[in-house]
């Protein structure tokens, strides 16, 4: 069973234009929403994110938005750069308790 | 800094074999998960060891096992290894148990079974 549910699985955007990546939980218990990037041969890295307390959370061209009452969350990536090509994966925790990740959207930017 | 080791890199082995991986975690930093990733279902966690105490557990069976020693380093094994098992295996080490979210990945070792 799928904590967090993430879509799409893969998105292709123009060069300058907005990415977005959505992800819904139903565990009203996660506390903690990070959003992780991945290149190809290398590990997820902590990009950015949120905690349920704040609507928006927004680093350079990276926003997140939260909308707690329908358990949403989604990436927002503005200006979006060839370089920002990468797989991307939300994920929720609770507590002290391990990261329930989704299932991740391949994201391609082109020039 | 270094950052999180892991070895090997990539490996081949055959059904009903066992494989043992490595994790070295960032120095100082007593916490190491262990994550299996696959295209078809993202990231999941497997456990995570604290002080060489396995703190949390995945929905993995039973082939599936760690351990950490006095200097943090961990160690993960596979027996009976299934075609099914072929994945890219993560590790993430962070200060503590109890830290929230910050993770810090090593590139992994992609293990293939034939």
């Amino acid at each position: 069973q799928q904590q967090v549910k993430q879509s799409p699985q893969s998105l292709i955007v123009q060069k300058g234009g907005i990415s977005i990546i959505n992800c819904a939980y139903e565990n009203t218990a996660f506390d903690y929403f990070p959003w992780y990037q991945q290149f190809p041969g290398k590990g997820p890295a902590l990009l950015i994110a949120i905690r349920p307390d704040v609507s928006e959370k927004k680093e350079g061209r990276f926003t997140i938005s939260f909308n707690k009452s329908a358990k949403q969350f989604s990436l927002h990536i503005m200006d979006s750069q060839p370089g920002d090509s990468a797989t991307y994966f939300c994920a929720a925790q609770t507590g002290a308790n391990n990261l329930f990740f989704g299932t991740g959207t391949r994201l391609t930017v082109i020039p | 800094k270094a950052g999180v080791t892991q070895t090997p890199r990539y490996l081949i082995k055959t059904r009903g074999q066992q494989v043992t991986l490595s994790c070295s975690p960032i120095s100082g930093h007593r916490s190491v998960s262990w994550y299996q990733q696959t295209p078809g279902q993202g990231l999941q966690f497997l456990f995570e060891y604290f002080s060489e105490t396995q703190r949390n557990k995945g929905n993995f069976p039973g082939r599936f096992s760690g351990r950490q020693f006095s200097n943090s380093r961990s160690e993960m094994n596979v027996s009976t290894l299934e075609l099914g098992d072929s994945a890219l295996y993560l590790c993430a080490s962070s200060w503590t148990s109890l830290s929230t979210g910050e993770l810090f990945f090593g590139e992994g070792s992609r293990l293939t079974v034939l």
